[in-house]
């Protein structure tokens, strides 16, 4: 049984540039929420996708945008890349949005020069 | 003040003796309580969740909530070094379906 998986692992942009990152919900769930992690900070929420819909938001500008496709897997989309944009970004999982089976991806590391 | 506070460390522990994680919270419509675990380099790992007053115990992890208090504590009995890693406290407002979380506090067990 597959966990979250997230791609790429690594990712070099430079500043005013975009970025696409995906993630795949462990079998069974059908909720992806993304969080931004800063070096030393606890995961940022910055959205939730339920049924294809972003559900819930947190506070992060519009430049933070996503998707969720039919198969449940999910995109996280950057754009006009900023330095302090750079952290871990992590996908989670669920059934039904339900927190108390929430599992993480490995992450996304992403370095804006 | 935070959302949600906790000490970031590093609190030191030897081996065998119980670890106290204690985290606190401003908004009293929050509804439950995670606590997760992040090794260095790695992605948050679910440890257990409380959403009522009191204890709860998992094995060598008991979460303890105070609503009125407004705090949430995980206890780890007899720590071991794997237990060293940084522990997230979170937490879920009612009818928020998002979670908020602390900075964590980095744990480290002495052997």
């Amino acid at each position: 049984d597959a966990g979250v998986t997230q791609s790429p692992t690594h990712l070099i942009k430079t500043r005013g540039q975009q970025v696409t990152l995906r993630c795949s919900p462990k079998s069974g769930h059908d909720t992806v929420s993304w969080y931004q992690q800063a070096l030393g900070q606890g995961p940022q929420f910055i959205f939730q996708y339920y049924e294809e819909e972003e559900r819930q938001r947190g506070n992060f500008p519009d430049r933070f945008s996503g998707h969720q496709f039919p198969n449940y897997s999910s995109e996280l989309y950057v754009n006009a890349l900023l330095l302090g944009d750079s952290a871990l970004y992590l996908c989670a999982s669920s059934l039904g949005g339900d927190f108390y089976e929430q599992f993480f991806g490995p992450g996304t590391r992403l370095t804006v020069l | 003040q935070k959302e949600v506070e906790q000490n970031s460390g590093p609190l030191s522990v030897p081996e065998g003796a119980i670890a106290s994680l204690n985290c606190t919270y401003s908004d009293r419509g929050s509804q439950s309580f995670f606590w997760y675990r992040q090794y260095s380099g790695k992605s948050p790992e679910l440890i257990m969740f409380i959403y009522s007053n009191g204890d709860k115990e998992d094995g060598r992890f008991t979460a303890q909530l105070n609503k009125a208090s407004q705090y949430v504590s995980l206890l780890i009995r007899d720590s071991q070094p794997s237990d060293s890693a940084t522990y997230l406290c979170a937490v879920e407002n009612f009818g928020n379906e998002k979670l908020t979380f602390g900075t964590g506090t980095r744990l480290t067990i002495i052997p």
